[in-house]
């Protein structure tokens, strides 16, 4: 089945940077989009933008626009999600999430922490 | 950028009352639409694609409905543990997800 595993939580200073990795198994990495989804503490799911791993192109929400990047690794079924320049308002949980077919799938999120 | 929208922002019901939650695309999406279910903790969880497909394991009380730029999530029936926020999301163009509904249990 397919699954998608992130990576632990993170607590970084303003002006840090952050990657987050999603490991996935369970379809054809390389055959379906992945997206990042950011979610602050009490708010809404707000799309970051995705990656097809086939090509390694990347399109960002406008918002994340020169501050997010996002890449894959093919040889390990991952994808990355890096975040620089934090600020207070980026502590979140972020999720990758991918729709195979016509079901999305998510992984379990990672909270990030962003505090001097 | 396709803005959604949800309407209302919370909801009180009582228990086997008719919840309907409403979603308007600033365009047309098509049927390209989604409802998730949200609740605290928790990763969003599909409860119908394509606008009125029901995913699979949810229960027959969750329906959607529409096309274009305005749709409905309908439970027919409230149980206790429908209490959560759910949001619809499009994905004509690229994704954009509505602010939230937050279901409360009266």
């Amino acid at each position: 089945q397919v699954q998608m595993v992130q990576s632990g939580a993170e607590v970084k200073k303003p002006g840090a940077s952050v990657r987050v990795s999603c490991k996935t198994s369970g379809y054809t990495f390389t055959s379906y989009p992945i997206s990042w989804v950011r979610q602050a503490p009490g708010q809404g799911l707000e799309w970051m933008g995705w990656i097809r791993p086939g090509t390694a192109n990347a399109d960002y929400a406008p918002t994340f626009q020169g501050t997010v990047t996002m890449t894959t690794d093919t040889s390990t079924d991952t994808a990355y999600m890096d975040l620089r320049s934090l600020k207070s308002d980026d502590t979140a949980v972020y999720y990758c999430a991918t729709v195979v077919g016509s079901n999305p799938y998510w992984g379990q999120g990672t909270l990030v922490a962003v505090s001097s | 950028e396709i803005v959604m929208t949800q309407s209302p922002a919370t909801l009180s019901v009582s228990p086997g009352e008719r919840v309907t939650i409403s979603c308007r695309a600033s365009q047309s999406v098509s049927s390209n639409l989604v409802w998730y279910q949200q609740k605290p903790g928790q990763a969003p969880r599909l409860l119908i694609y394509g606008a009125s497909i029901r995913a699979t394991g949810i229960p027959a009380r969750f329906s959607g409905s529409g096309a274009k730029t305005e749709f409905t999530l309908t439970i027919s029936s409230l149980q206790s543990e429908d209490s959560a926020i759910y949001y619809c999301q499009q994905y004509k163009a690229w994704w954009t997800f509505g602010q939230g509904t937050k279901v409360e249990i009266k």
